[in-house]
């Protein structure tokens, strides 16, 4: 049974500090990694989909960097702000039934 | 342009009884998928149908089918509910073009309580 796990599960950060999570997948038959971010009362939205071994990617103060050969991508938000507190997921892609699998995500709270 | 819309936000039943569940994806997409997601978990995925085709299946036991129809809108079955069944039941929709890197718009989601 393929696994995707997060941690931390949670995460409180101050207000201005930057913080960082994890992803670990399977390294074996690997197509892409997907991150999320979805908001309380709000639908998970797409922030990366990652396909190289190496590969980052940044949209404005989150970027996400992926190792595929040991099987884990981080997140980094640098400067944290109120509007960032929400829950990450990861999800990675599982070719032989055409689906996502998805991490329990981090629940990251920003404390003014 | 609109988003994913789900239909109805909000659903209780009791066990034993059928529900259904509706998605109409962002339009030009024609891959729907179906994921049940429960609290402190990630979203579980159920179906994927692309072009009224069913793609892939979940580890979800038969109780749980769907459709596609031709405007691409679905419809997610779940026949003797469970109490388990209980959940938030997530639709998103994709303009499929390599598969793995298809990006999923979700939409709002349907919250299901079995009594």
């Amino acid at each position: 049974i393929l696994n995707v796990e997060q941690s931390p599960q949670s995460l409180h950060v101050q207000e201005g500090d930057s913080t960082n999570f994890t992803c670990s997948f399977p390294s074996s038959n690997f197509y892409a990694l997907h991150w999320y971010r979805w908001e309380t009362a709000k639908s998970p939205e797409a922030l990366f989909v990652m396909t190289l071994n190496g590969d980052e990617k940044k949209k404005g103060r989150i970027s996400a960097t992926l190792n595929t050969k040991e099987g884990y991508s981080y997140l980094y938000i640098k400067g944290s702000q109120p509007e960032d507190s929400a829950t990450y997921l990861c999800a990675f892609f599982e070719d032989s039934n055409y689906q996502l699998i998805w991490g329990a995500g981090t629940k990251l709270i920003i404390k003014p | 342009d609109a988003g994913v819309t789900q239909s109805p936000t909000h659903l209780i039943k009791t066990r034993g009884q059928q529900v259904t569940l509706r998605c109409s994806p962002i339009s030009g997409h024609k891959s729907v998928s179906w994921y049940q997601q429960v609290l402190g978990q990630g979203p579980q995925f159920i179906f994927q149908y692309y072009e009224k085709e069913e793609r892939g299946r979940g580890n979800f036991p038969d109780r749980f089918s769907a459709r596609q129809f031709p405007n691409y809108s679905s419809e997610l079955n779940v026949n003797a509910l469970l109490l388990g069944d209980s959940a938030l039941y997530l639709c998103a929709s994709s303009e499929p073009q390599q598969g793995s890197t298809d990006t999923q718009y979700f939409g709002p989601g349907t919250r299901l309580t079995v009594l």
